[in-house]
């Protein structure tokens, strides 16, 4: 069965830092760029940022720049994302998903989420 | 504010058809990157429902179905139920290789 399960998500005081998991399982995980997006308490999708199968190109949306930091362990089946100097609005649910090249880079599986939560 | 443009909300009685827009720029649909449709029922995690601008993945109904046109895009849901009541997404690329989010539109099933 094809499955992403997301971890590591919590409380956090503003300015402090988590490290999200992603494990992946039922494909060929080093096959595939992966994603993180996130949803803040009512609002919409936004994503967050992207690695190639290989982890040579990352890209990120402006606002997490060089704040968060994605990456896998292709061996481990595992996707990362470190998350440093945590604001109030980073507050969401974080969602890894994979990107299917076959489907014109469409996000085909999805995890089912991680809650993040920045409050003192 | 999302980069691409959706109604926050649509409604309609079981059995009509209604459609959701999506509207881009010449950054992201307007140049030439494929739209994707998600369905997010309350309290699960956001499922791919078109992809490719036109594409169903097996399983989803034909009553979806979508379109692109230069800057915009559309989603059109026709004999409605009311397992259809969801929040639907667009997504595509810009320029700049990032991934881009419509706002989102939350479908009522009257």
């Amino acid at each position: 069965e094809v499955q992403l399960v997301e971890s590591g998500g919590g409380l956090v005081q503003p300015g402090g830092s988590l490290r999200l998991s992603c494990a992946v399982s039922g494909f060929t995980f080093s096959s595939y760029w992966m994603n993180w997006i996130r949803q803040a308490p009512g609002k919409g999708l936004e994503w967050v940022a992207n690695i190639k199968q290989d982890g040579s190109e990352k890209y990120y949306v402006d606002s997490v720049k060089g704040r968060f930091t994605i990456s896998r362990d292709n061996a481990k089946n595992s996707l990362y994302l470190q998350i440093n100097s945590l604001r109030a609005e980073d507050t969401a649910v974080y969602y890894c998903a994979r990107e299917n090249n076959d489907w014109s880079d469409a996000f085909d599986i999805w995890g089912q989420g991680t809650m993040v939560t920045v409050s003192s | 504010q999302s980069v691409l443009t959706q109604p926050p909300s649509v409604s309609g009685a079981p059995g009509q058809r209604v459609t959701i827009s999506c509207t881009g720029s010449s950054s992201n649909i307007g140049a030439g990157y494929d739209v994707h449709w998600y369905q997010q029922l309350p309290g699960t995690a956001p499922k791919l429902l078109i992809y490719g601008n036109s594409n169903r993945p097996s399983g989803v109904p034909d009553r979806f179905s979508g379109s692109k046109s230069g800057t915009s895009a559309s989603l059109a849901i026709t004999g409605l139920q009311a397992e259809d009541e969801a929040d639907y997404y667009c997504q595509s690329y810009d320029t700049s290789l990032s991934g881009v989010f419509g706002g989102g539109t939350k479908l009522t099933v009257l």
